[in-house]
């Protein structure tokens, strides 16, 4: 399989527990983001790398939240102190420069968090 | 920041009638419109995409439509089938803006046999 992957799928953790997300894209896309979906919502944009570099981070990313992509290769999503909000789908996605600018994102299949 | 709106937020047809959702954007400035597909506990699927220099690209059954001007984009499918049924998600995304997309809240389409 060649598509983007996610480790681990689900994750059931306490409150106040450190957990982390990891995301393998395609090989060559040099772009990668992160998305959070709540039931019944569409993707909400978190944070984006390009290459190693993360060029961008949304409000909803608190300061308990970190990201990173070593080498610009997978990348990692750690939540620390977690709470029961963070319950959530953490999706991951990437792309890279097509013709004409724009990028397609293709997705992973999401890491289920919950926080009890 | 750009805003999407999709409707309706459910859709329940007959096997072999056409689909229509609609979304709404706010940014002028978007320049690609991509559809996702997302089965339940799966992964969104992008089905069709349009960039802003079209105004319609079709696949088979799927087609999707773009007013620049209204600053509004559709999903058509024709034909629908029981597979078909899902949730679709409308997207905007700026190229100033890393290309990050923003979604719309989901349509709960329902083809029933």
């Amino acid at each position: 399989d060649t598509g983007v992957s996610q480790d681990p799928r689900h994750k059931i953790t306490k409150r106040g527990q450190n957990v982390t997300f990891r995301c393998d894209p395609i090989s060559e896309h040099n772009r990668l983001y992160w998305y959070r979906q709540t039931l019944g919502q569409g993707p909400e944009f978190l944070t984006y790398f390009q290459n190693e570099a993360q060029l961008e981070k949304s409000r909803l990313l608190s300061d308990r939240f970190s990201a990173e992509r070593p080498k610009g290769s997978f990348s990692t999503l750690e939540i620390q102190r977690t709470e029961q909000g963070d319950s959530a789908m953490y999706l991951c996605a990437s792309s890279r420069l097509l013709g004409q600018g724009t990028y397609e994102q293709y997705f992973g299949p999401g890491t289920r968090l919950t926080v009890t | 920041g750009e805003n999407v709106e999709q409707h309706p937020s459910t859709l329940s047809v007959q096997e072999g009638d056409s689909a229509v959702i609609k979304c709404t954007y706010s940014d002028s400035a978007s320049n690609y419109f991509p559809w996702y597909k997302q089965e339940l506990g799966k992964r969104p699927q992008l089905i069709i995409d349009i960039r802003s220099n079209v105004g319609e690209k079709k696949d088979q059954r799927i087609a999707v439509t773009l007013n620049k001007t209204a600053k509004h984009f559709s999903l058509h499918i024709t034909e629908t089938q029981p597979e078909d049924s899902a949730v679709y998600f409308c997207a905007a995304s700026i190229p100033s803006s890393n290309y990050k997309l923003t979604f719309g809240k989901g349509t709960l389409l329902t083809v029933n046999p």
